[in-house]
C-alpha cells in the first residue's frame, strides 16, 4: 500500500527553529513536494526535491533521503504567520502525476 | 495567483440530490484535479484528468463522477449525494514536469 506519514501536531516559539518530518512507503518515488496551508485557505507550494539533499528557500528548507523514505521541512526564525498546517505530498508513479498527501502537521507558533 | 475558479464556494443540499462542483482555470493547464480535504485524513484524490475528455479514478472516486469537455473546465457531479460525502472539496491544477500544484479556494460542502 501507499503511506504517508506526518506528526499531527507540534508548537513552537516564536523567533525559534521547527522540523517537521515526513516518512514515506510508496510503490515508487518521482518526488516530495511540501506545501502549507493556513485554516480555512488552499495549500500553497513551498519546496520541492527529487533527489537526496537540502534545497533551501529562505526561511524554509527541505531535505529529502530516498534510500530512507524520508524529509523534512526546517523553518527558521519562527513568526507567528507561521501557524498552519504543513502537507508533505508525494508522486508515486512515473507514468501519471497523481500525487498521494500526508495527513498534515499542524503547526501552533507561539508568542 | 494560478488563475483557477471553484464554484459555488459554500452549498447545502440534501441526501440524494444532485450535486455539480465546478473548476475553471485560465492557466491552460493539462492536468486537473479533485480532492476532498476531511480532519484525519488530508487530501485525498477523487479524480483526475490529463486532458480533455482524459479522465483517471483516485482513491476515494465511489459516488463521484467527472466531465472534462474543454480545458479550462472540470467538473465533479455528486449523481446521489450522501452525508459521507459533507466535506471540503479542492480543485487543484497542474503542468506536470513536476512543477507544483495550484489549488482554488475550496468549496465547502454539506449534505444534510
Amino acid at each position: 500500500g501507499q503511506n504517508i506519514d506526518q506528526p499531527t501536531e507540534m508548537t513552537a516559539t516564536e523567533g525559534a527553529i521547527v522540523q517537521i518530518n515526513c516518512t514515506y512507503q510508496t510503490s515508487g518515488f518521482n518526488g516530495l513536494f511540501w506545501y502549507q496551508q493556513h485554516a480555512g485557505e488552499a495549500p500553497t507550494f513551498l519546496s520541492y526535491n527529487v533527489l537526496d539533499g537540502l534545497e533551501e528557500k529562505g526561511r524554509f528548507s527541505s531535505f529529502l533521503s530516498r534510500s530512507k523514505g524520508y524529509s523534512y521541512l526546517l523553518l527558521k526564525e519562527l513568526q507567528m504567520k507561521d501557524s498552519a498546517s504543513y502537507l508533505c505530498a508525494v508522486r508515486a508513479s512515473s507514468g501519471t502525476y497523481k500525487y498521494i498527501f500526508g495527513t498534515g502537521t499542524r503547526l501552533k507558533v507561539l508568542a | 495567483d494560478a488563475g483557477i475558479t471553484q464554484s459555488p464556494r459554500h452549498k447545502v443540499t440534501e441526501t440524494g440530490t444532485p450535486v455539480t462542483l465546478r473548476c475553471h482555470q485560465t492557466e491552460n493547464h493539462r492536468y486537473m484535479y479533485w480532492y476532498r480535504q476531511d480532519p484525519g485524513h488530508g487530501l485525498r484524490l477523487i479524480h483526475y484528468s490529463y486532458g480533455v475528455k482524459d479522465t483517471d479514478k483516485g482513491e476515494v472516486s465511489d459516488g463521484y463522477s467527472v466531465s472534462r469537455s474543454k480545458t479550462e473546465d472540470f467538473l465533479l457531479t455528486l449523481e446521489s449525494a450522501t452525508s459521507s460525502q459533507t466535506s471540503v472539496y479542492f480543485c487543484a491544477i497542474g503542468d506536470g514536469n513536476n512543477q507544483p500544484q495550484h489549488f482554488g479556494d475550496g468549496t465547502r460542502l454539506s449534505i444534510l
